[in-house]
């Protein structure tokens, strides 16, 4: 069966400190691939998206993914943080076509003023 | 547009209770769907819909039941609560299954004591 394993479940930073948090999946065809971010007390956002072309993908807040293919892997960074991206962060694949969102644990991320 | 719109925000009941999550859009997207969030366990799909009339199991489907009369309504049904279903319960809709970024509502928090 297809999964997401996210390395990281809960990781403490400083501000000012760089991120990056590990995601791996188990498919070998055609993936979309998606970082979601979940502020306290609100909703799922969509961060960022990869689906072909350029492997480095950039997002919203400064943020940027990484999509390896050879090692099944969209590893999330950002080279600063902030106190405000204090949040839990999901890692997400679905199939090609199928719509299906398969998530990761989530990542927990504390950042210290 | 209210986009994804679910009610209640937060409920609690007790064992062996029934009650309907809803589950509204009015951007006529096809294909909706009912997640569930648990720590540590990330987002896992119950049951799906890709359009009026149909619906499928997804990954953790036990002890709820959906049906897709309308395109605009996705309501989800626990027909006799436990507490294992305590958990935060988000519904999501993509356009058509060729469409690749799902839109999730607020969520509704269940609690069942």
């Amino acid at each position: 069966a297809q999964s997401v394993s996210q390395h990281n479940h809960h990781v403490i930073l400083s501000e000012a400190a760089s991120l990056e948090l590990g995601c791996n999946y188990s498919y070998g065809g055609t993936v979309n691939l998606f970082w979601y971010v979940q502020y306290p007390g609100q909703h799922l956002q969509l961060l960022l998206k990869y689906f072909s072309g350029d492997p480095l993908v950039k997002g919203i807040k400064g943020f940027e993914a990484e999509f390896i293919k050879s090692k099944f892997s969209f590893n999330l960074r950002k080279p600063s943080v902030q106190w405000s991206d204090t949040a839990e962060y999901f890692c997400a694949v679905t199939l090609e076509n199928t719509g299906k969102l398969i998530f990761g644990q989530g990542t927990t991320l504390q950042v210290k003023p | 547009n209210a986009g994804v719109t679910q009610t209640p925000k937060f409920q609690v009941l007790k064992t062996g209770q029934s009650m309907t999550l809803q589950c509204a859009q009015d951007m006529n997207h096809e294909y909706m769907s009912w997640y569930r969030q648990d720590p540590g366990m990330g987002l896992r799909l119950i049951h799906y819909s890709v359009g009026a009339g149909i619906t499928d199991q997804g990954e953790v489907p036990n002890g709820y039941n959906v049906s897709r009369s309308t395109t605009e309504d996705f309501p989800l049904r626990l027909l006799s609560a436990a507490p294992s279903q305590t958990s935060v319960y988000f519904c999501a809709t993509l356009k058509n299954r060729g469409q690749r970024v799902q839109y999730f509502g607020p969520g509704t928090r269940l609690t069942v004591t």
